[in-house]
Formats: structure tokens, C-alpha cells, sequence
């Protein structure tokens, strides 16, 4: 079956280093992946996408990557900062707008 | 904007008990959704639905109705509260082929 996991719970970093959170995922179709930032008491926060013709893709900060022949996906932090500190998710299009998660990894950024 | 709105943000529920959860969105988004987050486990998808009028089962519908009267609004009945339904809820939106934009979520404790 389909399905996306994590394979750190806990990411510690120090302020300022970079961050990379890895995700692998299990279903070769799927052409969609997204990754979500939960802070506290809050819903998931879209933070970049990336489609299955696309092996990067960057954002303010950020960086998507993936590897499809491993089923492997990584968001890249630059210059981590205390507000990072939250759950990532990753998220994989099952269906049509079906999105499957992963359990999620907690980054904590110290100063 | 307010984007995704759910009511209320926390419920406190005797086994047996029915209620509803509230959701809103003021975006026109066309598909709506509930998740249900529980420890380790990520989100999980109960009902979905693409447009007023349509709705479908997800991941986990078993304990739950929605129905889809509007654009705007999909709520999520619980018919009868079990504590294996102590979660917390999340309702989404998006276009077709678009990010979801999450509510703050609704914490169910049932008792």
C-alpha cells in the first residue's frame, strides 16, 4: 500500500546551521508532494511543493528535493532560526487531492 | 481573509454524545476536507468533497457524517461519540491541484 514516512522523529540544530528533513515515500505514481510546518496548537502550514518532473525546487530559504528513483524527498533549511522550530510533514497526492501524510519530524532549532 | 475557520477549538464529550464540527472557508475553494491527527500517527483522511453536494469517505469515515450544502461550510457530525474518536480535527481547502490551507483545528476529547 501507499504509504509516506520519516526516518528522523527529532531533529536538533543549532541557530543559524542548515537543516534537512528526510521523507521517504512508497507509491512510484505519485507525481505531487508537499511539505507542511505545524507550530503548536496550530493547522499544517503549506510551506513548498514540488512535482514528479521537478527534481529541486526552492523557495525564501527553503529547498525541495527529489529523487524518484529512490522514492526519496528532503526539504533543506538555510540559516535555520529559532521560528523554525515545529513538526514537518511531508505529504504525498493520492488520488485526486487525497494527500497522504507522514508522521511527521520535530525540528528544534536552539540559539 | 480568514481562510479556514473551525468551531470550536476545543469539545469535551460524554461516550454517546453526537455533536458537530464547524467549518468555513471564504476562499471559493472548491474541495474540502477533514483530517483527524492523532499522536505518531499523522493525518488522517475521514471525508472529503469535491463541490457542493458531493461528498466522499476517506481513509477513516467509520463514526462520522458530512455533508456539503454550500461551498462554503462542510461540517462533521459524530453520531455517537466514542473515545477512540479523541483527536484532534482538521478541516482543509484548495483549489483542484493546489496546496491545502488548514484550519487551527477543533481538540475532541470524549470521555
Amino acid at each position: 500500500g501507499e504509504s509516506v514516512g520519516l526516518h528522523l522523529p527529532t531533529l536538533s540544530v543549532q541557530e543559524g546551521d542548515n537543516s534537512i528533513i528526510n521523507c521517504a515515500y512508497s507509491n512510484s505514481a505519485s507525481d505531487y508532494f508537499i511539505w507542511y510546518k505545524q507550530e503548536s496548537g496550530k493547522g499544517p502550514q503549506f510551506i513548498i511543493d514540488i512535482r514528479s518532473n521537478m527534481d529541486k525546487r526552492q523557495g525564501q530559504r527553503v529547498t525541495v528535493l527529489l529523487n524518484k528513483t529512490v522514492k526519496h524527498l528532503s526539504l533543506q533549511i538555510a540559516a535555520t532560526q529559532p521560528g523554525d522550530s515545529a513538526v514537518y510533514f511531508c505529504a504525498e497526492l493520492s488520488g485526486f487531492q487525497k494527500l497522504v501524510f507522514g508522521t511527521g519530524t520535530r525540528l528544534l532549532v536552539s540559539p | 481573509n480568514a481562510g479556514v475557520t473551525q468551531t470550536p477549538k476545543f469539545q469535551v464529550l460524554k461516550t454517546g454524545q453526537s455533536m458537530t464540527l464547524q467549518c468555513a472557508q471564504d476562499m471559493n475553494h472548491e474541495y474540502m476536507s477533514w483530517y483527524r491527527q492523532d499522536p505518531g500517527m499523522g493525518l488522517r483522511l475521514i471525508h472529503y468533497s469535491v463541490g457542493a453536494g458531493i461528498t466522499d469517505q476517506g481513509e477513516v469515515p467509520n463514526g462520522y457524517n458530512v455533508s456539503r450544502s454550500t461551498t462554503e461550510d462542510f461540517p462533521l457530525r459524530l453520531l455517537s461519540a466514542a473515545p477512540s474518536q479523541t483527536s484532534v480535527y482538521f478541516c482543509a481547502s484548495s483549489y483542484t491541484n493546489s496546496p491545502l490551507h488548514f484550519g487551527n483545528g477543533t481538540r475532541l476529547t470524549v470521555t
